[in-house]
């Protein structure tokens, strides 16, 4: 069964609406969660690195005012798409490793699919 | 450049062929996965390759490792309807990484 699980599946909203998308990891703890997007026909972009009790790290180019990530807890990350337009409208995923053990893969969760009108 | 480049991008193949598809990387990789992905769903973990010359199969898929650990193939053998989707390579380049870089991806179509 999953391991990471992400929700909601699919948003559609208006212009100017905040839209918050959660990631759980589910059978572990998770110090560090990745959120990705990914535009129609190509590969995963990371966005940023969810880092529970810190801030979190983002990748050149990608606006933390607009993308604001939470990870309030060890099985819980938030990705906030704030004032979202539809520029933004994409494929989001988040995943996360679990720690235990030694060179575990990534799990990702099914992804958001976002539509702004 | 890339540092992680897929070939092809893109794959059409007759059900029953076998296939190959090469991810390549620009320096010495750690660790190397292999995902599958439906369009507009998440990503399933198919395998993980980490020595040098290592190969692991699953049912009708190989993934296979160089010995300088800068090139993996993945290899389907009997192609059939349900291997369609977008292949994808992820690259740890160091113990501990936590994040993954990913290739371009491949799109296969498997035709009846």
């Amino acid at each position: 069964g999953a391991v990471v699980s992400q929700h909601p599946s699919r948003v559609i909203c208006k212009s100017g609406t905040s839209v918050k998308i959660e990631c759980r990891s589910l059978d572990f703890q998770a110090t560090t969660m990745f959120w990705y997007r990914q535009f129609p026909k190509q590969s995963l972009m990371l966005m940023a690195t969810s880092n529970e009790g810190s801030k979190a790290t983002y990748e050149q180019g990608v606006e933390k005012d607009k993308f604001l990530i939470n990870h309030a807890s060890l099985t819980l990350s938030t990705l906030t798409v704030t004032s979202a337009h539809p520029e933004d409208s994409s494929f989001y995923i988040c995943s996360a490793r679990d720690p235990r053990g030694l060179n575990q893969p990534q799990h990702f969760g099914d992804g958001t699919r976002l539509s702004i009108l | 450049s890339q540092e992680l480049e897929q070939s092809p991008q893109s794959l059409i193949v007759q059900e029953g062929k076998n296939l190959t598809i090469n991810c390549t990387s620009s320096k010495t990789l750690y660790g190397l996965y292999w995902y599958k992905q439906k369009y507009g769903e998440g990503l399933i973990f198919l395998m993980m390759l980490q020595k040098g010359g290592e190969e692991k199969s699953h049912e009708k898929i190989t993934a296979k490792l160089d010995e300088k650990k800068q090139q993996s193939s993945l290899h389907i053998t009997a192609s059939q309807p349900s291997h369609a989707g977008i292949y994808l390579c992820g690259a740890d380049y160091r113990p501990g990484a936590q994040k993954l870089v990913f290739g371009q991806g491949t799109r296969l179509t498997i035709n009846p």
